[in-house]
């Protein structure tokens, strides 16, 4: 069974930084393109970041550009996001998604976690 | 970037009933169209991918349609389970963008 488990949310001032986890089970984790997507309160889904099952192909949206940084532990099956430069409007909830093809950047998500919420506020 | 917009933002069907859902494009994504629902307090699920073909598990009383910049996802006999959010996503190319969604409440 697909599972996916996101941690490290919480509360953070404006400016300062966390970083997100996911860890992955029921798959060949290594073999698929893993995504960020977040939701703010009582708002629709927004694609964060994208990366290949190797690391080596990486997107971001332009709101996070400069200031996240996705990368992947293959070796521990967990997905991370580093967040920074934290601002009001990147409160969301952040959900990690797996790609539901083989192969390069799967741009469609067949498997979700339940999210990790990032709220940012003085 | 591609804008994604759905209408309605809100519909309102008793069950039993067919709902339609519209998602268009601002420039043509082809058929590289998906369709979600989430429901309260749950993560999105995967429905439709490539404007009409549904994924895994899901329904027969599910049904996507178009291409280009015109899509709709049709439900075709509501069920309890179905009154949820419904997102379209294109991933034609980078950055992908989502629908601001489609609330399909009970009537």
């Amino acid at each position: 069974e697909v599972q996916l488990v996101e941690s490290g949310g919480g509360l953070v001032q404006p400016g300062g930084s966390l970083r997100l986890s996911c860890a992955a089970s029921g798959f060949t984790f290594s073999s698929y393109a893993m995504t960020w997507v977040r939701q703010a309160p009582g708002k629709g889904l927004e694609w964060v970041s994208s990366i290949s099952g190797g690391g080596d192909i990486i997107y971001y949206a332009d709101s996070v550009k400069g200031r996240f940084t996705i990368s992947r532990d293959n070796s521990k099956n967990t997905l991370y996001l580093q967040v920074n430069s934290l601002r009001t409007e990147d409160t969301a909830i952040y959900y990690c998604a797996k790609g539901q093809c083989t192969g390069g950047v799967c741009p469609l998500f067949d498997y979700w976690g339940q999210g990790t919420l990032v709220t940012v506020s003085s | 970037e591609i804008v994604m917009t759905q209408s309605p933002a809100t519909l309102s069907v008793s069950p039993g009933e067919r709902a339609t859902l519209s998602c268009r494009a601002s420039q043509s994504v082809s058929s590289n169209l998906a369709w979600y629902h989430q429901k309260p307090g749950q993560a999105p699920r995967l429905l439709i991918y490539g404007a009409s073909t549904r994924a895994t598990g899901i329904p027969a009383r599910f049904s996507g349609s178009g291409s280009g910049t015109e899509f709709t996802l049709t439900i075709s006999s509501l069920q309890p389970e179905d009154f949820a959010v419904y997102y379209c996503q294109h991933y034609k190319s980078w950055p992908l963008t989502f629908g601001g969604g489609t609330k399909v409440e009970i009537k």
